[in-house]
C-alpha cells in the first residue's frame, strides 16, 4: 500500500460548483499534513496546511480525520483558475521527509 | 527575490550519455531536496541535504545517480550513464524549516524543474 494515496481524477466540475477530494495516508505516525497545488507544466506550490481542528482559507477548507487517516480539501464556488493538480503531502513524526501523493487533477468547466 | 533556480530547463540526450542537472537554492535556506516527477509515480524524493550534508539518499534509484552539494548555494544531480527510463521532470526544492519540529511550515520552494528526455 502506498504511503499516501489520492484519486487521480480527473474531476471535471462546472464553474461555481463545490468540489471535494480526499487523500488517505497509511502511517498512523503521520504528524503534519499539507495541500500543494501544481499547475500544468509548473512546479508545485504550497496551498495550505491542514490543522487538526480543520482550517479555512477563503473558498478552500481543509480537514483532517485521524481516526480514518485521511485529509480532505473542499473548494467552494469553484473558478476556472482553480484548474490544477492538487497534491496531498504528509510528514511523519521523527522524519524530515515530505511524502507527496500522486495528485488529483481538477478541471473547472465554464 | 530570486527563487530556486534550476538548469537546464530542458535536456534531450541519448542513452548512455552523462546528464548533469544544477540547482541554486534560495539564499539562507539550509535544506535542499531533489525530486523526480513522472506521470506513473508522481513526485519521488531522491535525496536531501541539510547544511550541504546528504541526510537521506534512500530514494536514489541506483548507482547511476549521484548528487553533490559543494556549498550552500549550489547542488548537482548527475546521471551516468542515462537510460530512457530516467526521462522525467527533476525538481530541486529548498526550505529553511520543515518536518515535525516546532514551527515547521512544511513549505518547500520548488524550482521550475528540469525536463529530461533520454532517447
Amino acid at each position: 500500500r502506498k504511503e499516501v494515496e489520492q484519486d487521480p481524477g480527473p474531476f471535471n466540475v462546472p464553474e461555481g460548483a463545490t468540489v471535494a477530494f480526499n487523500c488517505t495516508y497509511s502511517n498512523s505516525a503521520s504528524q503534519s499534513f499539507f495541500w500543494y497545488r501544481q499547475d500544468c507544466r509548473k512546479e508545485p506550490k504550497l496551498l495550505m496546511s491542514v490543522y487538526s481542528s480543520g482550517n479555512e482559507d477563503g473558498r478552500f477548507t481543509a480537514q483532517l480525520n485521524r481516526a480514518s487517516q485521511y485529509i480532505s480539501l473542499l473548494i467552494r464556488d469553484s473558478k476556472l483558475s482553480d484548474s490544477a493538480t492538487y497534491l496531498c503531502v504528509v510528514i511523519n513524526f521523527g522524519n524530515e521527509k515530505l511524502t507527496f501523493g500522486t495528485g488529483t487533477r481538477l478541471t473547472i468547466i465554464p | 527575490d530570486a527563487g530556486v533556480i534550476q538548469s537546464p530547463r530542458h535536456e534531450v540526450t541519448e542513452m548512455g550519455q552523462e546528464v548533469t542537472l544544477r540547482c541554486k537554492p534560495i539564499s539562507g535556506h539550509d535544506y535542499l531536496f531533489w525530486y523526480r516527477q513522472t506521470m506513473m509515480r508522481g513526485l519521488e524524493l531522491l535525496i536531501y541535504f541539510n547544511n550541504n550534508v546528504p541526510i537521506d539518499d534512500s530514494g536514489m534509484p541506483e548507482d547511476r545517480f549521484s548528487a553533490k552539494m559543494p556549498n550552500a548555494s549550489f547542488s548537482t544531480l548527475k546521471i551516468q550513464p542515462s537510460e530512457p527510463r530516467d526521462s522525467a521532470v527533476y525538481f530541486c526544492a529548498s526550505s529553511f524549516e520543515y518536518g515535525d519540529r516546532t514551527g515547521a511550515t512544511g513549505e518547500l520552494f520548488f524550482g521550475e524543474g528540469s525536463r529530461l528526455t533520454v532517447l
